[in-house]
């Protein structure tokens, strides 16, 4: 049974920077033909694709974040990881890890991690 | 604003069927498929239909998928009470370099 976990700061001040990184255990993130990918919900709404990345370390984003988001992957401690720049009020959401099984147009998330909460505040 | 429609609430009584529509366009819904995600109050979501209409092991088959041009429906039949939650929606956009987008949610509850 795969699974992930998120972890880093829960608090970040604005203009700062957003780190975060996602452990998978029971199973390789070298598997071939799964990709890994953030994901964010703001409070009370909906959820947002931010990126992904496959273990080969090609990563692809949102287009409307794609100028301060970076994704990258460690594949010797089996975890990837997620940098927002510039942040601000609006970047305040629970970001969840996801394995994507397949990739774009017949892909799905079929594993999250549990999420956790950033809170972008001075 | 989500790139697909869905309804913001359903609802239904115990034994009822209730279906939750997702409306999109030709960039997503009309050229792949969609899933669907049931997520619990302060939980992350899960999949609950994947390629449309498929199950992942363990999902009971009273939840059921379909799919028509540029929408999609998920069904409950025999609602329960502990399937009341929220319902996403979600598809591969092909627009610019390509995204995943989902829909803005369905809260339902079971009355």
């Amino acid at each position: 049974q795969v699974q992930l976990q998120e972890s880093g700061p829960g608090l970040v001040r604005p203009s700062q920077t957003l780190s975060l990184t996602c452990t998978v255990s029971g199973g390789s993130i070298r598997s071939v033909g799964y990709y890994w990918s953030w994901i964010r919900q703001h409070p009370g709404k909906g959820l947002e694709w931010i990126g992904n990345i496959y273990y080969s370390g090609s990563a692809y984003y949102n287009p409307s974040l794609k100028s301060r988001v970076s994704i990258s992957v460690d594949t010797s401690k089996n975890q990837f990881s997620l940098k927002l720049t510039s942040v601000t009020a609006a970047d305040t959401a629970m970001y969840y890890c996801a394995r994507n099984r397949g990739w774009s147009g017949e892909s799905d998330f079929d594993y999250w991690g549990q999420g956790t909460l950033v809170t972008v505040s001075s | 604003q989500s790139v697909l429609t869905q309804p913001p609430s359903a609802s239904g009584t115990p034994g009822q069927r209730v279906a939750i529509s997702c409306s999109g366009s030709s960039s997503n819904i009309g050229s792949n498929t969609v899933n669907w995600y049931q997520q619990f109050p302060g939980t992350a979501p899960k999949l609950l239909i994947y390629n449309n209409n498929e199950r992942p092991s363990g999902v009971p088959d009273r939840f059921s998928g379909s799919k028509s041009g540029t929408s999609a429906s998920l069904a409950i039949s025999g609602l329960q009470s502990e399937d009341e939650a929220d319902y996403y929606c979600a598809a591969w956009d092909d627009s610019l370099s390509g995204l995943w987008v989902f829909g803005g949610g369905t809260k339902l509850t079971v009355l």
